[in-house]
C-alpha cells in the first residue's frame, strides 16, 4: 500500500464544473497537508495547505481534511481550461514529505 | 527576485562517471530538499536538510549523497551513476517553522540521463 494515494485519472470535466481530488494518506502521524498544481514540464507549485481538520478555502478552491479517516480531498469551483494540469498531493511529517503519484485534470471549454 | 536554482538543467553522463547537480536558494531558508520524479511513481525525496551540517535520508536514498555546508547551497552527487537514476530530479526548500506547515518552493528542475 503507497503512503499516499490518490483517486486514479486522468480526470476530465467541463468548464464551470467542479473538480474534485481526493487523496488518503497511511501515517498517522502526518500533521501537514498540501496540494500541489504541476504543469507539464514545470515545477510544482503550492494551490492549498491545511493542518486542522475541516474545510479551507481560498477563492475557487477548497481543501478539506479529515485526520480521522486519513482523507484529504480538494474542491476546484468553476473549473477553468487553465486549471488543466495534474494535482499532486503531499503529506508532511517533520521534514519528511510524501507525495501521492498525483491526478492528472482536464477542463474542457 | 525569491528563487531555487538547480544547475545543470538537462545533463547526459554514462554509468560511472560522478556527478553533482546543484541547488542554491536565496530565500534564507533553513530546509532544504531532493525529490526525484519518474512517470507513474510521483515525486519521491531522496534527502533533506533541517538545517546547516544536518541531513537525513528521505525514501529513496540509495545512490546519492548530499551535503549541507553552508545554508543556501544543497547539492546532490551521485558518485556512480547508474541507468536507473535517469530522472527528473527537483530541489526546494521552505522555512522550518512551526510544525513545518511552509510551503516547498521548487528549483526548475534537472533532467538527467545516465546511458
Amino acid at each position: 500500500q503507497k503512503e499516499v494515494e490518490q483517486n486514479s485519472g486522468p480526470l476530465s470535466v467541463p468548464e464551470g464544473a467542479i473538480a474534485s481530488l481526493n487523496c488518503t494518506y497511511s501515517d498517522r502521524g502526518s500533521q501537514s497537508f498540501f496540494w500541489y498544481r504541476q504543469y507539464s514540464g514545470k515545477s510544482p507549485e503550492l494551490i492549498m495547505f491545511i493542518y486542522s481538520n475541516g474545510d479551507k478555502e481560498d477563492g475557487r478552491f477548497t481543501a478539506q481534511l479529515n485526520k480521522a479517516s486519513q482523507y484529504v480531498s480538494l474542491l476546484i469551483r468553476d473549473s477553468q481550461p487553465s486549471d488543466s494540469a495534474t494535482y499532486l498531493c503531499a503529506v508532511r511529517r517533520a521534514g519528511k514529505s510524501t507525495f501521492g503519484d498525483g491526478t492528472t485534470l482536464t477542463v474542457k471549454p | 527576485e525569491a528563487q531555487v536554482t538547480q544547475n545543470p538543467r538537462y545533463l547526459i553522463t554514462v554509468t560511472g562517471k560522478k556527478l553533482t547537480v546543484t541547488c542554491s536558494q536565496n530565500m534564507n531558508h533553513e530546509y532544504m530538499s531532493w525529490y526525484r520524479q519518474d512517470p507513474g511513481l510521483g515525486l519521491r525525496q531522496i534527502y533533506y536538510s533541517m538545517n546547516v551540517e544536518v541531513t537525513d535520508k528521505g525514501d529513496v536514498p540509495e545512490g546519492y549523497k548530499v551535503s549541507r555546508k553552508e545554508k543556501r547551497n544543497f547539492p546532490l552527487i551521485l558518485e556512480s551513476p547508474s541507468p536507473n537514476q535517469t530522472s527528473l530530479y527537483f530541489c526546494a526548500s521552505t522555512h522550518r517553522g512551526t510544525g513545518m506547515t511552509g510551503e516547498l518552493f521548487f528549483g526548475e528542475g534537472s533532467r538527467l540521463t545516465v546511458l
